[in-house]
């Protein structure tokens, strides 16, 4: 079974660029979850799909932030224009159940870094 | 702010000896995950707890929720090399939703 899926696993764009992130979770899991960890910190919580919906999204940081998850398989993660407080490591999870319920799995996870 | 602390930030220990780390919620938590990352890895689930004052023990390592629902802790006994990486512990603050708040992590390294 494949696992989630993270695209690109790097990225180096400058300031005021745009960048998309994709995530692929697993086959069947409802529930997605974005997180960022930022200079080597904790892993802040983004937001939570279930499907295609916006369950929670209380972790954005701002509207240079904007996810869809169409149809409810892969979700995007777009972030224009960049700034270079957004470098860091996103990571994408999915679960079967809501998270708390049961483990998630995440990807692998996209190094983004602004310049 | 950070809800969700974690002690200490960095741990080195020598191949042998053991390792704690612990979690500190401000708030009470309807449950725990540890997750294990290893160094440039992503997040592996390690474990799950539920209920007051739960222990577990997978092998070498032991899980403890404190009665409180406030506070966990992992232990390793006898840590090898495998076990180098952050250890992050993830709770479901009460009435926070369906996310986990994860903690600030614990570096473990482990010299021979």
């Amino acid at each position: 079974e494949a696992g989630v899926t993270q695209f690109p696993s790097h990225s180096v764009i400058e300031k005021g660029q745009t960048v998309t992130l994709r995530c692929d979770p697993i086959s069947g899991h409802d529930n997605l979850y974005w997180y960022r960890r930022v200079m080597g910190k904790e892993i802040k919580f983004l937001l939570h799909f279930v499907k295609e919906s916006k369950q929670d999204e209380s972790g954005m940081p701002n509207n240079r932030f904007l996810a869809e998850r169409t149809g409810g398989t892969y979700s995007t993660l777009k972030v224009q224009p960049a700034e270079l407080e957004d470098s860091g490591v996103y990571f994408c999870a999915s679960s079967l159940l809501a998270w708390g319920d049961t483990e998630a799995f995440f990807g692998q996870g996209t190094r983004l870094t602004v310049v | 702010g950070q809800q969700v602390m974690q002690i200490p930030q960095y741990q080195h220990v020598q191949e042998g000896e053991d390792f704690t780390t612990y979690c500190n919620s401000s708030t009470t938590l309807s449950n725990i995950q540890w997750y294990k990352q290893r160094p440039g890895g992503h997040p592996v689930f390690l474990i799950q707890l539920v209920k007051s004052g739960e222990v577990k023990k997978q092998k070498r390592l032991t899980f403890q929720f404190g009665e409180a629902k406030k506070n966990s802790s992992l232990h390793i006994t006898a840590t090898q090399t495998t076990d180098v990486g952050t250890y992050f512990c993830a709770g479901r603050i009460t009435g926070g939703g369906n996310k986990l708040t994860f903690g600030t992590g614990t570096q473990l390294k482990v010299e021979l």
